[in-house]
């Protein structure tokens, strides 16, 4: 167990919708990250917050966005849902927002579009 | 752009056999290299790192020697059981904070 919780662990909607999933990060990390893990393109680094301020942004999707609260965890809005966004989501967190600093996964919260 | 190259699977091996996943890099300046596991049904997990020329990371049996002059880093293990079979994932991270990641490698171990 990483210490890292995402909820829900399954979810399943139609196109067009819109979905949030939530990430905690592990106790006294400031940092999490998103990442989408998808048949087609692998695993891909989506964006990443550091104290609640976005540090750097990946292959995001306008139709995508996050944020990180004060409590320091972290939520996923995906919106417009096509076929193409059922993945693997996962969230990673560390210490600090700095390369030398591990990332830590969570289990991943599978997104079925139908 | 960086980029992480390896090998493809799936591969099968019997108990005992000795694997090697082949991993090449393409990034500028001096990356960190990262060989993570992802067990059935489970998150990604560190199974190794090295963060500069020659490094040799190792767990759990597992090795991996990061070569510049190749730009490598070929995860190996001399004698693999059952419980390995995962898919495992080389990454790299250069001075940014996110890490590519190759495509995968399905290994599964039969008794």
């Amino acid at each position: 167990d990483s210490g890292v919780t995402q909820t829900p662990k399954h979810l399943i909607t139609a196109t067009g919708q819109r979905v949030t999933l939530r990430c905690s990060p592990r106790s006294g990390d400031l940092s999490v990250y998103w990442y989408q893990q998808s048949l087609d393109q692998g695993l891909q680094f989506l964006i990443q917050y550091y104290n609640g301020e976005e540090r750097a942004k990946g292959n995001i999707l306008e139709r995508f966005s996050a944020q990180q609260f004060p409590d320091l965890h972290s939520e996923l809005n995906l919106s417009s849902l096509e076929l193409g966004d059922s993945a693997l989501y996962f969230c990673a967190s560390s210490l600090l927002g700095t390369s030398e600093t591990e990332q830590f996964f969570g289990p991943g919260t599978r997104l079925t579009v139908l | 752009g960086d980029s992480v190259t390896q090998m493809e699977g799936p591969v099968t091996l019997s108990e005992e056999a000795f694997l090697t996943i082949n991993c090449t890099y393409t990034a500028t300046g001096y990356p960190s290299l990262f060989w993570y596991v992802q067990y059935p049904g489970e998150g990604l997990q560190l199974l190794l790192k090295a963060t500069k020329a020659d490094d040799k990371g190792s767990n759990k049996g597992f090795e991996a020697t990061y070569r510049k002059e190749t730009t490598s880093f070929h995860l190996e293990k001399g004698s693999v059981q059952v419980s390995d079979s995962a898919v495992y994932f080389c990454a790299l991270r250069p001075n940014d904070y996110k890490l590519s990641f190759g495509a995968g490698t399905t290994v599964t171990v039969r008794a």
